[in-house]
């Protein structure tokens, strides 16, 4: 039983680049979400999808795009990263409610 | 919009001695519901407890348990009886029932008990 699997689990970035963070839960979780937590900062959310088909911007929505795939998994862009955008990067799921969120293991992300 | 407020960057308790982190929050929806999960160093989320604004009694799981007083809109985790264990990062979080299941989180705590 994996949870929610978050791939990578590193990447160095420089300036510039693209890449796809990849999340995948196993849950049957309608809703999922992508957090940046920063040094001293918590989590801030950047994107969520409460169900299939559907994405909201968060709280610090600049500078990336997201993609629910399916049920199962939910992906978070970078089309142009920056430096400010070094962070660890969490991705959750969850059922509506008084459900809790299941987090990934998170993707340490590094932008020279 | 909702936010929660989590003041303490960094608390110290005795092993075996009981602590409180503060949480308080904001928002105009009744309904929502308030969770509270523990982040070690080792960086995994981990669930501890959660309150529904319409639950009658304060939510406890073990040696945790929450005050919830709705009308100072505060939520405050307390831990009992402090393992070394407990060090961690602790955050408050919060859900809106209906804003599309949008979940907000505080700044967090770092707790440390002391041996």
């Amino acid at each position: 039983n994996a949870g929610v699997t978050q791939t990578p689990k590193f990447q160095v970035l420089k300036t510039g680049q693209s890449m796809t963070l990849q999340c995948a839960q196993d849950m049957n979780h309608n809703s999922m979400y992508w957090y940046r937590q920063d040094p001293g900062m918590g989590l801030r959310l950047i994107y969520y999808s409460a169900s299939e088909g559907t994405t909201d911007k968060g709280e610090v929505p600049n500078g990336y795009n997201v993609s629910r795939l399916n049920k199962r998994e939910f992906s978070l862009r970078l089309e142009s990263a920056a430096p400010s955008q070094t962070s660890v990067y969490f991705c959750a799921s969850s059922e509506a409610g008084r459900w809790p969120q299941h987090f990934g293991d998170g993707t340490r992300l590094s932008i020279l | 919009a909702q936010k929660i407020t989590q003041t303490q960057p960094g608390m110290f308790v005795q092993e075996k001695e009981a602590v409180t982190l503060d949480c308080t929050y904001d928002t105009s929806d009744p309904s929502y519901g308030l969770f509270w999960y523990k982040q070690p160093s080792s960086g995994e989320m981990i669930f501890l407890i959660y309150q529904g604004s319409y639950d009658q009694q304060n939510a406890t799981e073990g040696r945790y348990s929450l005050n919830f007083q709705k009308a100072r809109k505060s939520a405050n985790l307390v831990i009992s009886a402090s393992q070394l264990g407990d060090s961690a990062m602790y955050f408050c979080a919060m859900r809106v029932t209906g804003n599309n299941n949008d979940m907000r989180f505080g700044a967090g705590t770092r707790l440390t008990v002391k041996p």
